[in-house]
């Protein structure tokens, strides 16, 4: 049982580029979210998804995009990346509001 | 609004020594609590959970936690630290319907020899 995967685990990127951080849970989760985390501030919520076809914002949603297509699947999009999303980037699910969330091992990503 | 304080970004403690992380919770809800552990370039495991069932919260690997709601606090415990506790901790508030989740800032967890 994979639990909860993200790929890939490190990338560089200039600024201006744009790229897809996966997420795949194979735990039949209806909840899913992606955090990003930086020093001293805990984990803060980017988007999350209550089901296939729903999406919603989170805490600190600009400069990102979400789409849910499938139950297993919720890739996270930066369309023009800046140096203030250097961070590292979790993917998480669970099967429900007040049930624990499994999370990946992260992306981490640079942009120069 | 919900919020999560830990009330010590730092704690050192000596290997075999008790182990006390602080965390106080703001909630209109009546609250789901969560303790995960972040070991270095990993993601976050859970510890242990409340849900409105027993106040002392049992986990993995020896750890504790017990909810006051007189106090709002869920501190985490463990009787003896061991090496391989050195990580850093996040206490989560989940409350409402709306399935976001508040993060504590974390506590950085030293074991030191």
């Amino acid at each position: 049982n994979a639990g909860v995967t993200q790929t890939p685990k490190f990338q560089v990127l200039k600024t201006g580029q744009s790229m897809t951080l996966q997420c795949a849970q194979d735990m039949n989760h209806e909840y899913m979210s992606w955090y990003r985390q930086d020093p001293g501030m805990g984990l803060r919520l980017i988007h999350y998804s209550v089901g296939a076809g729903i999406t919603d914002q989170g805490e600190v949603p600009n400069g990102y995009n979400v789409s849910r297509s499938t139950t297993e699947d919720f890739p996270l999009r930066l369309l023009s990346a800046a140096p203030s999303q250097t961070s590292v980037y979790f993917c998480a699910s669970s099967q429900g509001s007040n049930q624990p969330q499994h999370f990946g091992d992260g992306t981490r990503l640079s942009i120069l | 609004a919900q919020s999560v304080t830990q009330l010590d970004s730092h704690v050192s403690v000596s290997e075999g020594t008790p182990v006390l992380l602080r965390c106080n919770y703001s909630s209109s809800y009546s609250p789901s609590l969560f303790w995960y552990v972040q070991h270095p370039n990993k993601g976050l495991q859970l510890l242990l959970k409340y849900t409105s069932a027993a106040t002392l919260v049992k986990g993995i690997n020896g750890f504790e936690a017990e909810f006051k709601k007189s106090e709002t606090s869920f501190h985490l415990t463990k009787p003896s630290a061991h090496m391989s506790d050195a990580a850093e901790y996040f206490c989560v508030l989940s409350g409402g319907s709306n399935y976001k989740l508040t993060f504590g800032k974390g506590t950085l967890l030293t074991v030191n020899p």
